[in-house]
């Protein structure tokens, strides 16, 4: 089985500013690892993936991740944020001995503020 | 097209009430999830189809029964939920079961009275 952590609840920023929303996993077997965006009472948009390959990831709006086995992160990272990047981020983690069974962070609430 | 679109997008029924939630998808993906979302609540799973076969259902009481009628179109059907019932319930496929992402549909925004 495996889990996702997002150490975050929260994570306020000032627009222009960088901003890096952390997550770290637990597994046994080989992972594969996403970050979705959802807005306000909206569906989840994916950002990023990452499965195999290069440990670092770029996704849309400038968003990007890195892979780090040894410490089992995979923390999401953009330079600089616009007032349009408030949102829930979600961290998801799957396993090769639980295919279809994404298990989703907590959720990280960004807001940006001008 | 890459959406998942679902309908309706809002509704609100009574715990007697039948009633019948709808995912489409054209991408030709061959997996469909359904997924419940609370409020300041990550997704959680309740039944994943492949090749239009249920094969995993999380353990989700009999109140909800999911149909996957053809490779493109999933359904949820409702009856006599609660009104803990109430929440956003998201749909999504992926080419297959495996290591590959979800894309998700807008949702629907369930509330039971």
């Amino acid at each position: 089985a495996q889990s996702v952590t997002q150490l975050d609840s929260q994570v306020p920023v000032f627009e222009e500013a960088p901003v890096e929303l952390r997550c770290n996993y637990s597994s046994s077997v080989s992972v594969y690892l996403f970050w979705y965006v959802q807005y306000p009472n909206q569906g989840l948009q994916l950002l990023l993936k990452y499965l195999s390959g290069s440990t670092l990831v770029k996704g849309i709006n400038g968003f990007e991740a890195e892979f780090n086995k040894s410490q089992t992160s995979f923390h999401l990272r953009k330079p600089s944020v616009h007032i349009s990047d408030t949102a829930e981020y979600f961290c998801a983690v799957g396993t090769t001995d639980s295919w279809g069974k994404f298990q989703f962070g907590a959720g990280t609430q960004v807001v940006v503020t001008p | 097209d890459t959406e998942v679109t679902q309908t309706p997008k809002h509704l609100v029924m009574g715990m007697t009430n039948k009633k019948s939630l709808k995912c489409e998808q054209h991408m030709g993906h061959r997996a469909m999830y359904w997924y419940k979302q609370k409020a300041k609540k990550p997704p959680e799973l309740m039944f994943v189809y492949s090749y239009e076969k249920l094969s995993i259902n999380e353990s989700v009481p009999s109140r909800f029964s999911p149909e996957c009628p053809n490779s493109s179109l999933l359904n949820l059907h409702l009856h006599a939920l609660q009104p803990e019932d109430s929440a956003l319930y998201l749909c999504a496929s992926s080419p297959m079961v495996g290591n590959t992402e979800a894309f998700f549909g807008q949702g629907t925004r369930l509330t039971v009275v």
